[in-house]
């Protein structure tokens, strides 16, 4: 079974820095890897995937995430991060060899970017 | 807008009652995932269903159950609802084939409490 550990509940951070927000990943099989974001009222919006080839993915918005295999990893970066950027941020893998394509997520990250 | 179309948006009923969500896909998507997003167990998956068929179940309660239509749309029916089903329940929809690499794309979900 999989299962996806965000290692923090909340990050906040000032607007204009750095951020990271973590994620590990456990599991029997070789996974995809997927990083969500959900603003306040709204579904989840895909930020990235990481399916094969370069571990360095960019994603929509300025995101960036690196997968590390040696450390189940898939830590999602941003270097300067906005207000709008204040969201709920969901880690996800799914079995990359099954047929059925069902996500496991972790708890979530609430980033939450000040002025 | 992710293409995805779920009624209602808020769904307040009764301990001890039944409702039922709808959900329609995105154009050409014939996955449908249904997933449940609580404070206590996180982004949960419950149930998937490929071109009309069950194609995988996750934890979802004996009291819960879906299909999907000719037109692809569907429904998620909850009985004999209990306190602790109050939730985020979102449908998700991707589309061609079910791997695990195809991009899910997430309804904005209705909010069911049960009082």
């Amino acid at each position: 079974a999989q299962s996806v550990t965000q290692l923090d509940s909340q990050v906040p951070v000032f607007e204009e820095a750095p951020v990271e927000l973590r994620c590990n990943y456990s599991s029997s099989v070789s996974v995809y890897l997927f990083w969500y974001v959900q603003y306040p009222n709204q579904g989840l919006q895909l930020l990235l995937k990481y399916l094969s080839g370069s571990t360095l993915v960019k994603g929509i918005n300025g995101f960036e995430a690196e997968f590390n295999k040696s450390q189940t990893s898939f830590h999602l970066r941003k270097p300067s991060v906005h207000i709008s950027d204040t969201a709920e941020y969901f880690c996800a893998v799914s079995d990359r060899g099954s047929t059925l394509g069902r996500l496991y997520f972790g708890r979530g990250t609430q980033l939450t970017v000040w002025p | 807008d992710s293409g995805v179309t779920q009624t209602p948006k808020h769904l307040i009923t009764a301990t001890g009652q039944r409702v039922t969500l709808r959900c329609s896909p995105r154009s050409g998507d014939l996955s449908v995932y249904w997933y449940q997003q609580s404070l206590d167990q996180g982004l949960q998956f419950l149930i998937q269903y490929y071109n009309g068929e069950e194609r995988a179940k996750g934890n979802i309660l004996e009291r819960f159950s879906a299909q999907q239509f000719p037109d692809l749309h569907s429904e998620l029916n909850l009985s004999s609802l209990e306190l602790g089903d109050s939730a985020l329940y979102f449908c998700a929809s991707s589309g061609p084939g079910t791997r695990g690499y195809n991009e899910q794309f997430f309804g904005p979900g209705t909010r069911l409490t049960v009082l």
